[in-house]
Formats: C-alpha cells, sequence, structure tokens
C-alpha cells in the first residue's frame, strides 16, 4: 500500500543553521510529493510541491527533490529561522488517484533556537 | 478573511453526547475532507465529499458520520462520542483533482471527549 516515513522529531536547532527532513515514501507508479506546514494554533499549509521523478518544489526557501531511484523527498533549508519553527508533513498523493486523496507522515516538529 | 473556516474551535464533551462540527468554505470548490489529527499519527482522513451528492468514507469512518448541506457545507458528526475520539479535527477542500492538486485546510477543532 501507500505510505509515507519521515523523521521523527522533535528537532531543535539554532537560528541560521541548516535544515533537512527526511522523508521517504512507499507507492506504485508516479504519485505526488507535497510538504506541508502546520504552525501552532492553525491549520496545514502547502510548503512546496513535486509532481514528477526529478521535479525540485521550492518555497520560502525550503527545497525537496523528487527522487524516484531512492523513493525520498527530503526537505531542506539552508539557514532556518525562528519562525520556521513548525510542524512539518511530508504526504503524498497516489498516481492516478481521482480523489485527490492525500496520504500524510506523522509529522516532525521543528523548533528553531534564537 | 478565513477561505475555510470550522466552528467551534474547542470543545469539551462527555461521554455518549451527540456531537456536530461544522465546515464552511468560501472558496468555491467541489471537493471537501474531513480529517483527524493525533500525536505521532499524522493526519487521518474520516469522510470526503465529491460534490453535494457524493458522500466517502475514508481510512477511519466508523463512530462518525457526516453531512455535506451545500457546495460550502460539510460537517462532521459523533452520534455518541467516547474518550478515544479526542483529537484535533480538520476540515479541508480542494479543486475537482488532478496532479497535484493543493488541499486547503481550516483552522482546526479540538474536541476532547471526558
Amino acid at each position: 500500500g501507500n505510505s509515507v516515513t519521515q523523521m521523527e522529531g522533535p528537532v531543535t536547532l539554532s537560528e541560521e543553521a541548516f535544515l533537512t527532513i527526511n522523508c521517504t515514501y512507499t507507492a506504485t507508479g508516479y504519485p505526488s510529493l507535497f510538504w506541508y506546514v502546520q504552525y501552532p494554533g492553525e491549520g496545514l499549509q502547502l510548503l512546496l510541491k513535486a509532481t514528477k521523478a526529478d521535479d525540485k518544489g521550492s518555497n520560502k526557501g525550503f527545497e525537496a527533490t523528487y527522487r524516484k531511484e531512492t523513493t525520498s523527498f527530503h526537505l531542506e533549508k539552508g539557514s532556518v529561522q525562528v519562525s520556521d519553527s513548525a510542524v512539518y508533513f511530508c504526504a503524498l498523493s497516489p498516481s492516478g488517484s481521482s480523489a485527490s486523496k492525500i496520504i500524510f507522515g506523522s509529522g516532525t516538529r521543528l523548533s528553531i533556537r534564537p | 478573511d478565513a477561505d475555510v473556516t470550522q466552528t467551534p474551535r474547542n470543545r469539551i464533551t462527555k461521554t455518549g453526547k451527540r456531537i456536530m462540527l461544522e465546515c464552511s468554505q468560501t472558496k468555491g470548490h467541489d471537493r471537501m475532507y474531513w480529517y483527524r489529527q493525533d500525536p505521532g499519527l499524522g493526519l487521518r482522513l474520516i469522510y470526503y465529499s465529491f460534490d453535494v451528492k457524493d458522500i466517502n468514507k475514508g481510512e477511519i469512518s466508523d463512530g462518525y458520520s457526516v453531512s455535506r448541506q451545500a457546495q460550502a457545507k460539510f460537517s462532521l458528526s459523533l452520534e455518541s462520542a467516547i474518550p478515544n475520539q479526542t483529537a484535533l479535527y480538520f476540515c479541508a477542500t480542494s479543486t475537482t483533482g488532478g496532479r497535484g492538486d493543493e488541499q486547503f485546510f481550516g483552522p482546526g477543532t479540538r474536541l476532547t471527549v471526558l
């Protein structure tokens, strides 16, 4: 079946540090891949996405590359800020999915120290 | 103004009570979803609706029911609440469904069943 596995948190970094949050997936075919972010007290919002192999999604300094050969979609940012503190969810939408179904990972809580 | 709203934002109730959570959207989207979020489990799909006449069960529909009163409104009911339904509930919307379609989330309803 389809599933998403992401690194467990919490992850605590100092401001301006480099961030990587690992995400791997299991799916048949070519799913679409997403990173959603949940700031405290809010709902989830799309951070970035990639819909085919080797695509790179980017937004707000975050990047992730769709790697079919390693079934991965790791999230990276070169210099984190305190305002990046949030919970990050990796997710996939199975190929051929007519229901817009999204399968979410368990989330990784990120805390940035000033 | 928020595009996806949920009421109430917080609710504490007792075992056996009937509870309704409401969701409204001004995005004009046809598709609406209800998820629950539990610590360490990510988001799990309860029900989804393609349009007013279409209702589908998600992966964890037992103990829940829904009503799609209009394109803009999608309600979730717990007929007889139990403590393990204590969770954060999110409503989401999307367009007609295609590769990489984004879902838009409401702010969530925190439900506690005593």
